[in-house]
């Protein structure tokens, strides 16, 4: 398998911008995490789907932030306005059934808003 | 809800020194705990986890132990190598329920000099 597909794998952009970030979960598993890395904030979970479906996205820092899952192979996270405090490291991750399993996680998205 | 508090790096060792990085951890319920390392440029991968008191994870001469009493998960190697160097991230999550979220420590930055 070519574990947890992200990309881009970097993203220069200006603040007013919409970014998109996509993601391919590995083949079979049914738990897709977003993540943020900051140095100021270390990683913190964004959301998280379960079949495809949101169970929970108190970790989105604000309505400019949203993901979808529109299929098990597919998740887009979107910012829209981009900001300059948006610029991280933005990982995806996947697991297989109860949540004490293993995460994969993909490379990440290097987010760098001007 | 659950936190993590790791020892601050960076820490520079030299090769065949003996690792020590402390983990402490607050959690409701009945809390797994985990290892992951982050490679330069890479996501996070899981290094060793464990899911009850006194469970002893292990994994590339890499060793933890679920220290309820003390509430901490400290990871210890006897003999780092160059090729250890990464930055180690403290996890945990509860058990029951619905709750996946894992939550990380801010990572502690090891390089290991030959």
């Amino acid at each position: 398998d070519a574990g947890v597909i992200q990309s881009p794998r970097h993203e220069v952009t200006e603040m007013g911008q919409e970014v998109t970030l996509r993601c391919k979960p590995i083949s079979g598993h049914d738990y897709l995490f977003w993540y943020r890395q900051t140095m100021m904030r270390g990683l913190e979970l964004l959301i998280y789907f379960n079949n495809n479906v949101p169970i929970d996205d108190s970790g989105m820092p604000e309505d400019r932030f949203s993901a979808k899952m529109p299929n098990a192979s597919f998740s887009t996270l979107k910012i829209q306005p981009s900001e300059p405090r948006d610029s991280a490291v933005y990982f995806c991750a996947s697991s297989l059934g109860q949540g004490l399993n293993e995460q994969f996680f993909g490379p990440g998205t290097r987010l760098t808003v001007l | 809800g659950n936190s993590v508090t790791q020892m601050e790096g960076p820490v520079t060792l030299s090769e065949e020194a003996f690792l020590t990085i402390n983990c402490t951890y607050t959690a409701t319920g009945y809390p797994s705990l985990f290892w992951y390392v982050q490679y330069p440029g890479e996501g996070l991968q899981l290094l060793l986890k464990a899911t009850k008191a006194d469970d002893k994870g292990s994994n590339k001469g890499f060793e933890a132990t679920y220290r309820k009493e003390t509430t901490s998960f400290h990871l210890e190697k006897g003999s780092v190598q160059v090729s250890d160097s990464a930055v180690y991230f403290c996890a945990v999550t509860s058990s029951g329920g619905s709750n996946y979220k894992l939550t990380f420590g801010k990572g502690t930055l090891l390089t290991v000099n030959p």
